[in-house]
């Protein structure tokens, strides 16, 4: 069965720091690209990054481009996004995303983890 | 590239055929992927490559287009299909959203 969960969220402070986390199992992690997409309280879905599964190459919104990185560790089956200069309007649930292996579409995405980003 | 979708809700009868649209600011050819998502939890795909239906979706939803129009078409509503559905663009980088068209119940 294939799960990705996500990990790391909770609140932080304007200007500050948190790394998201995301454990896959169940398909082969090393073959899949990976994307983060988030979802303010009430709004709707917001890419914000992704990666290729040699992590080659990564792609990121314009709204987080310079803040945000993704990485992953292919012998740990975990996805990474390191957020900085947090903003009130990262405030959202992120949730970890598997691309099918055509490219077509996502076709697993874990529960989420949120994130509040407030004094 | 950006999605536009229509409406941004709409309220429907169990049994009515529903249609939703998506409108893309350039071409994208048939890279469009359809979710759809209920209160609390995370999006569910539905369609692939405009109108290839994922595996286990019902045979009710479909979906059309290419290029820069697209349509969702649910063909008799069931109570479970109240939910908001989401367009998705994967022709090129950002990959971006429609902004979501909520189906109610009327």
């Amino acid at each position: 069965e294939v799960q990705v969960v996500e990990s790391g969220g909770g609140l932080v402070q304007p200007g500050g720091s948190l790394r998201l986390s995301c454990s896959a199992s169940g398909f082969t992690f090393s073959s899949s690209g990976m994307h983060w997409v988030r979802q303010a309280p009430g709004k709707g879905l917001e890419y914000v990054s992704a990666i290729s599964n040699n992590g080659g190459s990564t792609y990121y919104a314009d709204s987080v481009k310079g803040r945000f990185t993704i990485s992953r560790d292919n012998s740990r089956n975990t996805l990474y996004l390191q957020m900085s200069s947090l903003r009130a309007e990262d405030t959202a649930v992120y949730y970890c995303v598997k691309m099918d292996s055509s490219g077509w579409s996502y076709d697993y995405w874990g529960q989420g983890t949120l994130v509040t980003v407030s004094s | 590239i950006q999605l536009t979708q229509s409406p941004s809700s709409l309220s429907a009868s169990v049994g009515d055929r529903v249609t939703i649209t998506c409108r893309a600011s350039q071409g994208i050819s048939s890279y469009l992927a359809w979710y759809q998502q209920k209160p609390g939890k995370a999006p569910k795909p539905l369609i692939y490559a405009a109108s290839t239906l994922q595996s286990g979706v019902p045979s009710r939803f479909s979906g059309s287009g290419s290029g820069t129009d697209f349509t969702l078409t649910i063909s008799s509503l069931q109570p479970e299909d109240f939910a908001t559905y989401y367009c998705q663009q994967l022709n090129s980088y950002p990959l971006t959203f429609g902004g979501g068209t909520k189906v109610e119940i009327k």
